[in-house]
């Protein structure tokens, strides 16, 4: 069973509203990732962190940002969320094994603005 | 461009039968190549892993094979449950960058049947 906890499972929330998606993991992984994810779609990297105090934006631009403080915690924040925003919102952390870097998944968050 | 194709898009097979699902990738240079399953609503879960000098791995029931030259994949899904019913998602991870880059795949949708 994935040690990487996402919450909320599921939001929906007015458009103008500040979330926050918040994602943590007991692996003691240095690298955490966020994806987007539509339904039918491939996943878009939107951020990634290789430890504590480094952020980087992914392939696809995206209006949210994220910090990483702790090791294990890697939350997204929009300040202020519109319909376009609507998607599946996935974390991974991840660790090298054998010379590959294998991605371990939370749950998700699936985002409703409105 | 470096892409990942999968087909089919859909599938619809009865319980007990077996399956192939395809992956085409044109992603140099190459370093590994992943299957995942993603269950309806949930985070994506590794099924196989291979390298460069794998043709075939299997998880169970799950066969994965790899052909680098034509640069192809396959996994074979045996005498299939209804619980196998998800999204499975063909990854392919460069070796052009430090954490090598990762190329999502759409997926394709396996229905099982009782």
């Amino acid at each position: 069973e994935a040690d990487i906890y996402q919450t909320p499972r599921y939001l929906v929330i007015g458009t103008g509203k500040k979330i926050t998606l918040e994602c943590s993991q007991t692996m003691g992984h240095d690298k955490m990732y966020w994806y987007q994810q539509d339904p039918g779609m491939e996943l878009h990297l939107i951020h990634y962190s290789y430890g504590v105090n480094s952020t980087e934006k992914g392939d696809l631009s995206s209006e949210s940002t994220v910090s990483r403080i702790r090791t294990e915690h890697f939350p997204l924040t929009l300040e202020s969320a519109r319909p376009s925003h609507t998607s599946q919102y996935l974390c991974a952390s991840s660790e090298e094994t054998s010379g590959a870097n294998v991605l371990t998944f939370g749950a998700g968050s699936r985002l409703t603005v409105l | 461009k470096n892409q990942v194709e999968q087909s089919p898009q859909s599938l619809i097979i009865l319980e007990g039968k077996n399956c192939t699902l395809q992956c085409n990738y044109t992603v140099s240079p190459f370093s590994n190549l992943r299957w995942y399953k993603q269950d309806t609503g949930r985070g994506p879960v590794s099924l196989t892993i291979m390298t460069f000098s794998e043709n075939t791995k299997s998880n169970g029931r799950y066969t994965a094979t790899l052909d680098a030259d034509t640069k192809q994949s396959s996994l074979h899904i045996t005498a299939s449950q209804l619980s196998d019913s998800a999204s499975y998602i063909c990854v392919v991870s460069d070796r052009g960058s430090t954490l090598g880059r990762l190329y999502f795949g759409r997926g394709t949708q396996l229905t099982v049947w009782p």
